[in-house]
């Protein structure tokens, strides 16, 4: 059973920059077929996709975030990490690492449970 | 104002059916996969249907998935106190991202 863990600060001051780890374990980044990436929720809203890579550095974000994010891919460790530099208030949300089909794009068939990043002084 | 629009609620009573609608267009739900997510409060969204149609493991039958054209459809049958959620539909857009409907907030009276 493939399990994914967020971790990270859940307070970044704005202008700074977010950075939070996904954990994978019960199966490995570096097997191939899959995506892994990063989806938000703000308070009270709906969900929005960051972006997501495969396990050979590809990446797709979402055009709205492009200028801002990386997200990067360490298979010796099973994990995979976003960045998102020039935060402000409106990036607050809870954060969900999720794992992507690739035939598929938008089968995230794995999530983590999620965490509150609040952005403030 | 998401890509796809979806109804923001829906009720019904234990036992009757629900369809949820997903209506987006030709650069998404028209040449795309749909796939659907069920979210409790407080937790991680669940994949319910994938590849328009599809149930993972361990998703009942009660809850289907259909497609024609540009838009899309939830089926829930036989509802149930704990199907009480917010379910969303998300597809592929050929602006190459993937794109979520609002969500709709089904109460099950």
């Amino acid at each position: 059973q493939v399990q994914l863990q967020e971790s990270g600060p859940g307070l970044v001051k704005p202008s700074q920059t977010l950075t939070l780890t996904c954990t994978v374990s019960g199966g490995s980044i570096g097997g191939g077929g899959y995506y892994w990436g990063y989806i938000r929720q703000h308070p009270g809203k709906g969900l929005e996709w960051i972006g997501f890579i495969s396990n050979g550095g590809r990446t797709f974000y979402n055009p709205s975030l492009e200028s801002r994010v990386t997200i990067s891919v360490d298979t010796s460790k099973n994990d995979f990490s976003l960045r998102l530099t020039s935060v402000t208030a409106a990036d607050t949300a809870v954060y969900f690492c999720v794992r992507a089909d690739m035939g598929s794009a938008t089968t995230f068939d794995y999530w983590g449970q999620g965490t509150l990043v609040t952005v403030s002084s | 104002q998401s890509v796809l629009t979806q109804p923001p609620s829906m009720s019904a009573a234990p036992g009757q059916k629900v369809s949820i609608s997903c209506s987006g267009s030709s650069s998404n739900i028209g040449e795309n996969f749909v796939s659907w997510y069920q979210q409790v409060p407080g937790k991680a969204p669940k994949l319910l249907i994938y590849d328009n149609k599809k149930r993972p493991s361990g998703i009942p039958d009660r809850f289907s998935g259909s497609k024609s054209g540009t838009s899309a459809t939830l089926g829930i049958t036989g509802l149930q106190t704990g199907d009480e959620a917010d379910y969303y539909c998300a597809t592929w857009d050929r602006s190459l991202r993937a794109v979520f409907g609002e969500g709709t907030k089904l109460t099950v009276l």
